[in-house]
């Protein structure tokens, strides 16, 4: 059965550096979003992207923040200079179309500490 | 704007008994599509079952099922025959009918089955 796979599970930056994280959606998907969790807390929407562009992303996507499909395959999430407060578990997520329900199909998560 | 609300932090279960999980949501949308996703200890997010906001009939997949008030705005998650795999987190979530339907979600139920 197709999978969203991430990479890597887990990474651990310093304060202020860049990270990318990385997401292969399936195969077939035009849909492609970004989610974050904190620990403890609830799912969080960052960003939605469609055809290469972002088509929504919430007050939490700075600047900081940005994405990119740089091939047919990955979709990458990279944070130009972290702080402590971006350290949560990321969701990429992928759906193959808008009609009907939609499901949308999540990977394992990149848990993301900064120090 | 939309919202889910779960308003259990925690339930308890014996093994073999059924549970019900409680989600209210609120919207002004007239199409709209319900979720819940189950979080196991080790972090992804496991799609479990889908309600679209036209669907007649209650959704069910094997041991889960969607009990759909539509009026009372409630889609609460029952679980049959409960079994010691099933102790995890427990999320609600609401497709936004807006841009490219990002989801939203509840702050979750940690189930517990004892044995």
């Amino acid at each position: 059965e197709p999978e969203v796979t991430q990479t890597p599970s887990h990474q651990v930056t310093q304060m202020g550096q860049e990270v990318i994280l990385r997401c292969v959606p399936i195969s077939n998907h035009l849909y492609f979003y970004w989610y974050r969790q904190i620990l403890g807390q609830k799912v969080e929407f960052l960003v939605s992207f469609y055809n290469n562009e972002i088509s929504e992303k919430s007050e939490i996507f700075d600047d900081q923040f940005s994405v990119e499909r740089p091939d047919g395959s990955n979709f990458t999430l990279k944070i130009r200079s972290t702080k402590l407060e971006d350290s949560a578990m990321y969701f990429c997520a992928s759906r193959e179309g808008l009609a009907g329900g939609g499901e949308q199909f999540f990977g394992p998560g990149t848990r993301l500490t900064v120090l | 704007a939309q919202k889910i609300t779960q308003t259990q932090p925690g339930m308890f279960v014996q093994e073999k008994e059924a549970v019900t999980l409680d989600c209210t949501y609120d919207t002004s949308d007239q199409s709209y599509g319900l979720f819940w996703y189950k979080q196991p200890s080790s972090g992804e997010m496991i799609f479990l079952i889908y309600q679209g906001s036209y669907d007649e009939q209650n959704a069910t997949e094997g041991r889960y099922s969607l009990n759909f008030q539509k009026a009372r705005k409630s889609a609460n998650l029952v679980i049959s025959a409960s079994q010691l795999g099933d102790s995890a987190m427990y999320f609600c979530a609401m497709r936004v009918n807006t841009g490219f339907q990002k989801l939203v979600f509840g702050t979750g139920t940690r189930l517990l089955v004892s044995p």
